[in-house]
């Protein structure tokens, strides 16, 4: 495979419940992003990863917890949840910062019922 | 208020027509980046501007920075239903890609 792959591709799930967002990239970068893009607003930067290490928080509610075990692998792991966080949630991954653009999954298409 | 402010945030269009789209700000960047976001998809990288005044082109989209890099603008010519998406600047904003609200394009056949 190449380029970045995200899974689930769909997800609903209850606010109680606890479930996990992959993403693996196949271009050897160094970082690796989640973004949540929600209707009528901007694409959210949430976490940033740059050689397996947090970047960036950005003030993310706990009940989001990202986890980069190596640099082709990110998660995004999801617990008690509010309807307010249905949204598409985008990987992305970069080599060097930003000046070679960011290389985005196609998202999973989380649904909180 | 945003970093970023894209216009029009709708375009729903006749295939073969024109259209310009703006990206505006008031801060001044080093470099910008234009990208479209098709249906079910994430966003797919089509050009980095670099020089204020700097124009670019990608076969019928063209692509301008601002004299003092504060703006860009995208125009595409004979529009095709290919052409449907969401259009999305982004700048470096703390080391980190920050995104405008985006235009919305619609190509109708």
């Amino acid at each position: 495979e190449t380029g970045v792959t995200q899974t689930p591709r769909h997800l609903v799930m209850g606010m109680t419940n606890k479930k996990s967002l992959k993403c693996e990239q196949h271009l050897g970068h160094n970082a690796m992003y989640w973004y949540k893009q929600s209707a009528k607003k901007p694409l959210e930067l949430m976490f940033v990863y740059s050689l397996e290490e947090r970047v960036e928080n950005n003030s993310v509610p706990s009940r989001f917890s990202p986890e980069c075990p190596n640099s082709s692998h990110l998660f995004l792991h999801l617990h008690t949840l509010q309807p307010e966080d249905s949204a598409l949630y985008l990987c992305a991954s970069s080599q060097d910062g930003w000046n070679y653009g960011y290389t985005f999954g196609s998202g999973t298409r989380l649904t909180v019922v | 208020t945003q970093l970023l402010e894209q216009s029009p945030q709708f375009l729903s269009i006749q295939e073969g027509e024109n259209l310009t789209v703006y990206c505006n700000s008031s801060s001044v960047f080093s470099s910008l980046q234009w990208y479209r976001q098709e249906p079910g998809e994430g966003p797919v990288l089509l050009v980095t501007v670099v020089t204020g005044g700097e124009v670019k082109k990608l076969k019928r989209l063209t692509f301008q920075f601002g004299d003092a890099r504060k703006d860009s603008s995208l125009h595409i010519t004979a529009a095709q239903p290919g052409d449907t998406g969401l259009y999305l600047c982004a700048v470096n904003a703390g080391n980190m890609l920050t995104f405008g609200g985006g235009t919305r394009l619609m190509v109708k056949p």
